[in-house]
């Protein structure tokens, strides 16, 4: 199947500091979606992104599906940020979403 | 429309029991998906649903496991005879018609076999 890669594992920051998240795949990809988990478990919908840049207040996204990355930059950190960010791909062909094992951020006042 | 809803969020059961977990998908959406997630991991995919018919099932999806969705609604998971390997949140998202459109999750099912 394919390979989804995130890095880095973890990441502490200073309120206040900006970060980048990355995601690397394997294989053509039809789907990129980007996850926070919150600590009750939910998946909350950040960004819905096969290719391109998007932004969302404070976060943004891009992604190059042909170098097969992307990127989750989170600026001005908050700590209602911390938590897991899962990026999820579909697989040219394929029908489920493919999980990285996530980006674990802790963002400390 | 309230989202993806799932019930119930916890439970906690005697090894060797059977369980069920009930997913109500957003209304317009076709597409129904089963994951599971352990500590640590990211999900992993166990069944989806087009409508009514199962038309992909992971090898995870051992055969205690058996997902329904009767009139293309909502759907439900069972396990039958527990284990504590079962142990795990259980997820449920859907989307509508493709797997290429962006898929929204439920706050999930937390199993805990003792």
């Amino acid at each position: 199947g394919i390979q989804v890669e995130q890095s880095p594992p973890d990441l502490i920051l200073q309120e206040g500091a900006n970060s980048t998240l990355r995601c690397n795949f394997s294989d053509s990809v039809n789907n990129l979606q980007w996850f926070h988990q919150n600590p009750w478990g939910q998946l909350i919908n950040l960004f819905y992104i096969p290719s391109g840049t998007k932004q969302n207040g404070r976060l943004s996204a891009t992604t190059v599906a042909t170098e097969r990355y992307s990127l989750l930059y989170i600026s001005s950190s908050q700590t209602t940020d911390s938590g897991v960010y899962f990026c999820a791909v579909v697989r040219y062909r394929n029908n489920r979403l493919a999980f990285g094992k996530g980006n674990q951020v802790v963002v400390i006042p | 429309d309230t989202g993806v809803s799932q019930d119930p969020r916890h439970k906690i059961t005697k090894r060797g029991q059977n369980v069920t977990f009930r997913c109500d998908p957003i209304s317009e959406h076709n597409r129904l998906y089963w994951y599971r997630q352990t500590l640590g991991q990211g999900p992993e995919f166990l069944t989806y649903f087009q409508n009514e018919a199962q038309l992909e099932k992971s090898r995870l999806l051992s055969d205690r496991f058996s997902a329904e969705r009767p009139k293309g609604s909502f759907s439900t998971l069972e396990i039958q005879r527990t284990e504590q390997g079962d142990s795990a949140m259980y997820l449920c998202a859907s989307s509508t018609e493709t797997v290429y459109t962006e898929a929204f999750f439920g706050q999930g099912t937390r199993l805990t076999v003792v």
